[in-house]
């Protein structure tokens, strides 16, 4: 099916363990997003790419890794998971860089 | 690093004009600004962008005034269905690498739509 999907769409983990979100588009659109979701704080955006191999950091890049070998897969990894990377993380895709934004159902991570 | 600003939530009852206005005062000759809808458990959807002055779709219009310092999604004749966060998104990326504003969501706007 078309779209963009994530994996898992629920993880918990613990303090210091190296989790992997995953995250797949089938447009083959050029730029993809992370974004993470808390309360007061709306979307923030962690990293995104324009292209693969092209990553840069966005609002809060701290404590995260990406990661885009090929175009359709952008991983977000949390290197060494805290408690305040608890949170919704949300993957997005777009053709243009400028331009709508597709955004997949998201992943709660909950860190112990 | 540009700022939004919107109002908390919001209260309407259907049938009634929607107007929800975003603040972004630091806003950079380069950036767009979009409005998104997110439903809960969903991720955002897009609804509408611009850069000045009016720009009309089949669900909604935005303005912006000349000095761009805020914009106003208007959601016409509002129904049930139509509650939800919107947020609005500042900037863009086109400096990759450089400063930018590098797409800033505002908090988001709960907008309650009763019968």
């Amino acid at each position: 099916d078309a779209g963009i999907t994530q994996s898992p769409r629920y993880k918990i983990t613990e303090t210091g363990r190296q989790v992997t979100l995953m995250c797949h588009q089938t447009w083959s659109h050029s730029y993809m997003f992370w974004y993470r979701q808390d309360l007061g704080h709306g979307l923030r955006l962690i990293y995104y790419s324009a292209a693969a191999d092209i990553t840069d950091k966005g609002e809060v890049p701290d404590g995260y890794v990406v990661s885009r070998s090929k175009t359709e897969n952008f991983p977000l990894t949390l290197e060494s998971a805290t408690r305040s990377q608890t949170s919704v993380y949300f993957c997005a895709s777009s053709e243009e860089v400028i331009g709508e934004q597709f955004f997949g159902p998201g992943t709660r991570l909950t860190v112990l | 690093l540009a700022k939004t600003t919107q109002p908390i939530s919001m209260d309407s009852y259907e049938g009634q004009e929607v107007n929800i206005t975003c603040s972004h005062n630091n806003i950079a000759t380069n950036d767009y600004i979009t409005w998104y809808q997110q439903f809960p458990s969903q991720g955002p959807r897009f609804i509408i962008q611009g850069y000045k002055t009016k720009v009309t779709n089949e669900v909604a219009s935005l303005f912006i005034p000349a000095d761009r310092k805020s914009s106003t999604l208007s959601l016409p004749r509002v129904s049930l269905s139509d509650t939800a966060v919107y947020y609005c998104l500042v900037g863009d990326i086109v400096n990759y690498g450089g400063a930018t504003n590098k797409l800033i969501f505002g908090t988001g706007t709960l907008l309650a739509v009763q019968p």
